[in-house]
């Protein structure tokens, strides 16, 4: 079973300031790995993703994730918040070894911006 | 990029009336089409797997009579909630899987539809 843990359901950082959203994730097998990020009403847009490709993993907007095996980690970051970033971020798991298989989703973790 | 439509965005129905959501890929064939359901500054829960042709996979605890979904061309799933009543007022979200992006597991996601029971 897969699983995604997201810590801290509510981040608040200053504009300007570095963002950290945490996720560690719970696998049997080598996972795929998403960042979506959700705007009020809307559906979720992919930030980025891993697939065993480099572990450092560069997104739109400026995100960029590293995937840490050690760790079972997958952090999202971005080094200058803006205040359009304020919106609600999923961390997702999925299995690579079937094309039927499911995403799971973290519980989500609301970021703030303050001016 | 792979575009996934829903349709309505917003409902609004009486008790005991039956909704229909239908999501549709614009650009691109789809086998595989997902339902979640979000409950307001929750996650996504995921409802049932559509599968293009044939019955959809529910997972545990979803109601197939009352959350009925049909998957009859590769750009169309669609669900209808029957007999709705106000606690199955939520949010609900479809993705399609890209078909030639099958081995990544990348979704795309539908604008989401938000039932409103009275």
């Amino acid at each position: 079973a897969q699983s995604v843990t997201q810590l801290g359901s509510h981040v608040s950082v200053s504009e300007g300031a570095l963002v950290l959203l945490r996720c560690n994730y719970s696998s049997s097998v080598p996972p795929y790995l998403f960042w979506y990020v959700q705007y009020p009403n809307q559906g979720l847009q992919l930030l980025l993703k891993y697939t065993s490709a480099a572990t450092l993993v560069k997104g739109i907007n400026g995100f960029e994730a590293e995937f840490k095996k050690s760790e079972t980690s997958f952090h999202l970051t971005k080094p200058s918040a803006h205040m359009s970033d304020a919106a609600e971020y999923f961390c997702a798991v999925s299995s690579p070894y079937s094309s039927a298989s499911k995403i799971i989703f973290g519980s989500g973790t609301r970021l703030s911006i303050r001016p | 990029g792979a575009v996934v439509s829903q349709h309505p965005s917003w409902v609004i129905c009486k008790s005991g009336t039956s909704v229909k959501i239908e999501c549709r890929s614009l650009d691109f064939q789809a086998t595989t089409m997902f339902w979640y359901r979000q409950f307001p500054k929750q996650s996504l829960m995921l409802m049932a797997t559509s599968n293009e042709g044939s019955k959809a996979t529910y997972e545990q605890g979803v109601e197939k009579d009352k959350f009925l979904i049909n998957h009859a061309s590769l750009t169309l799933s669609t669900l209808t909630v029957t007999s709705a009543h106000p606690e199955d007022s939520s949010f609900y979200i479809c993705s399609a899987r890209y078909l030639a992006g099958a081995g990544t597991g990348e979704l795309f996601f539908g604008e989401g539809s938000r039932l409103t029971v009275l």
